[in-house]
């Protein structure tokens, strides 16, 4: 099965600097990557994905890219604000009807002003 | 749009109690829905799928006679505490993926359930 590593844990930065989570994954067949932002107590909501026919995907200040040959992607964030804090997850797919999403451990990014 | 509602949010009950609780995608119809639990400063761990008009799919290690799930409706999967007792206590998270289609589909997760038994 699929299996998700996520790096780093917990991810300090100032304000104004960029922040990049990465995660790798085993099973070469997953073809979606989607990347999710938890706020204490609340739902995962989603962020930004992308599929494995792309290399990069770009939305305002959060992207992502995806290297399908060393199987992992990364978020990166620039001009990170406080309320960027949360904890993040990376997830993978398999490119099959009703799959799950298999999660990483997460990555708690704290952003001081 | 894409809008999943769980229900209810927060429920404290005594040990032996059987708790249910309710994920309806609003504005969608989602054959699949997917029950997770996540405990304090941890990943999402999937506990299983759920399939409109068949049975559920368990992860490893999930007990099926303990957590009964029933997705009847294009909009509604249940999951159901039977028996709870303190270590059930978790916070209890659903999604909907949408569309029929094969492939990868976004999810969308409800509000999630904090589940405390005492």
């Amino acid at each position: 099965g699929e299996n998700v590593e996520q790096h780093p844990s917990t991810l300090s930065v100032q304000e104004g600097d960029s922040a990049v989570i990465k995660c790798t994954y085993s099973d070469s067949a997953s073809n979606y990557f989607p990347w999710y932002k938890q706020e204490l107590g609340k739902r995962p909501q989603l962020i930004i994905d992308i599929r494995s026919n792309v290399g990069e995907k770009k939305d305002q200040r959060i992207a992502v890219t995806l290297n399908k040959t060393a199987k992992h992607f990364s978020l990166h964030i620039t001009e990170t604000q406080p309320e960027d804090s949360a904890v993040y997850f990376c997830a993978a797919t398999l490119p099959m009807a009703g799959t799950a999403l298999i999660f990483g451990k997460g990555t708690t990014l704290s952003v001081s002003s | 749009g894409a809008v999943v509602s769980q229900h209810p949010s927060w429920v404290i009950c005594k040990s032996g109690t059987s708790v249910k609780i309710e994920c309806r995608s609003l504005d969608f119809q989602a054959t699949t829905m997917f029950w997770y639990r996540q405990f304090p400063k941890q990943s999402l761990m999937l506990m299983a799928t759920s399939n409109e008009g068949s049975k559920a799919t368990y992860e490893q290690g999930v007990e099926k006679d303990k957590f009964l799930i029933n997705h009847a409706s294009l909009t509604l999967s249940t999951l159901t505490v039977t028996s709870a007792h303190p270590e059930d206590s978790s916070f209890y998270i659903c999604s909907a993926r949408e569309g029929r289609t094969p492939g990868a589909q976004p999810q969308h997760f409800g509000d999630g359930t904090r589940l405390s038994i005492l």
